[in-house]
């Protein structure tokens, strides 16, 4: 019954690594969004991409960039990894429209951190 | 600029000692007010919308408003697996589908 799927929960890296975080959902939703959660500023939206190539930046964006090359997955890439992008990753989906396309489907989360 | 804020941050209770969530918001114009569950190490999981000032929904022993400043998470008779951490979220007609969080509250529950 899984439905938005990130690929690694749990993963270590040093300093200056290139990082990918990648997320798969299955409910043909066109949003899908990167936020990342960490304790006392609550969730930040880092991208989010309305449809397939498409993407706008979120609130932090910097040190980030994302892909999204078909509509069901949505890539995060940390370019050069730094300590202060250690966090917990979190990947949501929503459909078009009213009603429905206000819920955000989130996935299990990536919790990452950098050396 | 959209704010959501939520108190208080953490709150524990005891097994059924009801009391409630705020959450406290500032948008140009709401388009829906969020209630979100997230367990530890786990993603949020959706459990209510909200649309205009005024309205309720239920779900088993919670129960949230809306007013046009601020909602209320009501959790009456709280069992221990209520534990988790609620978030509260809006958006805006002017800012598309993104959705502004608070920081949440984290709930625990004691037997």
């Amino acid at each position: 019954d899984v439905k938005v799927t990130q690929s690694s929960r749990y993963l270590v890296k040093r300093t200056g690594e290139k990082v990918f975080l990648e997320c798969v959902q299955d409910m043909d939703h066109e949003n899908m969004f990167w936020y990342r959660q960490d304790p006392g500023l609550g969730l930040r939206l880092i991208y989010f991409s309305y449809d397939v190539k498409m993407k706008e930046k979120g609130d932090i964006p910097e040190g980030y960039s994302v892909s999204r090359e078909k509509k069901e997955r949505f890539s995060l890439i940390l370019e050069s990894a730094s300590t202060n992008q250690t966090s917990m990753y979190l990947c949501a989906s929503s459909k078009t429209g009213g009603g429905a396309a206000n819920v955000l489907t989130f996935g299990a989360g990536s919790r990452l951190t950098v050396l | 600029e959209d704010q959501v804020t939520q108190s208080p941050e953490a709150l524990r209770l005891q097994e059924g000692e009801s009391s409630s969530l705020n959450c406290s918001y500032t948008v140009s114009g709401l388009r829906g007010l969020f209630w979100y569950r997230q367990d530890p190490g786990k993603g949020p999981e959706f459990l209510f919308t909200l649309y205009s000032a005024g309205e309720e929904k239920e779900k088993e022993r919670l129960k949230a408003t809306l007013t046009k400043k601020e909602s209320f998470l009501h959790i009456t008779a709280p069992k221990p697996e209520d534990s988790a951490t609620y978030l509260c979220a809006v958006r805006d007609y002017n800012a598309g589908n993104m959705l502004t969080f608070g920081g949440g509250t984290r709930l625990m529950v004691k037997p």
